[in-house]
């Protein structure tokens, strides 16, 4: 079965700072998709960024990028540039096949200090 | 345009009563899903929908009852359930046919239901 473990329950960073969010997942799958999605209090849940395994290039999205490690099997979430906007649960998550569940990570909450 | 609807935004009901909470997305997806969501928790799938057709139930309780009437609209009806299910209920949509983005689901904003 498929697992997704986000280490860290609670994050904070300063305003205009950087800061890494950690994932690893575990899956005998070569081919499959890994995203993070943002809840804010709102409880809306936005996608931020997505990355298909058979890519190579780390996926970005403007203040967003990933550090994708395929054989480690870590995905992780770099905040450039953070803004108080940013703060909310960041949910990891994992699926294999179109139509089929995420598997999510447990999360984890981003403070942002101004 | 990504947008799932969800109504109504709250919703509170007895244990006797019957309810039903209504999503929507007109991104011409093909699958959709309910999740059920307790606070500080991720989501937890109940069902998919793929072309209208149940594919997915993660043994929810039969209280619980979806309904997909057309490739747009999915439907939860709820009926006899109990103050444990009170929850942030959300719904997602995915393309579910070869695209871009055919795995990734866009999230409606959920409707929160309180049983008393």
């Amino acid at each position: 079965a498929q697992t997704v473990t986000q280490s860290q329950p609670e994050m904070s960073v300063q305003e205009a700072e950087t800061v890494t969010l950690s994932c690893t997942y575990d899956t005998s799958e070569s081919d499959y998709y890994l995203f993070w999605y943002k809840q804010p209090p709102s409880r809306q849940m936005i996608l931020v960024i997505r990355q298909e395994a058979y890519k190579q290039q780390n996926a970005t999205e403007n203040r967003f990028s990933v550090n994708f490690q395929k054989a480690a099997k870590s995905f992780s979430l770099k905040i450039s540039d953070s803004q108080l906007g940013d703060a909310a649960m960041y949910f990891c998550a994992y699926s294999w096949n179109a139509g089929n569940m995420l598997t999510f990570g447990g999360g984890t909450r981003l403070m942002v200090k101004p | 345009d990504t947008e799932v609807t969800q109504t109504p935004k709250h919703l509170v009901m007895g244990m006797t009563n019957k309810k039903s909470l209504k999503c929507e997305q007109h991104m011409g997806h093909r699958a959709m899903y309910w999740y059920k969501q307790k606070a500080k928790k991720p989501p937890e799938l109940m069902f998919v929908y793929s072309y209208e057709k149940l594919s997915i139930n993660e043994s929810v309780p039969s209280r619980f009852s979806p309904e997909c009437p057309n490739s747009s609209l999915l439907n939860l009806h709820l009926h006899a359930l109990q103050p444990e299910d009170s929850a942030l209920y959300l719904c997602a949509s995915s393309p579910g046919y070869d695209s871009e983005d055919t795995d990734t689901q866009y999230f409606g904003p959920g409707t929160r239901l309180t049983v008393l």
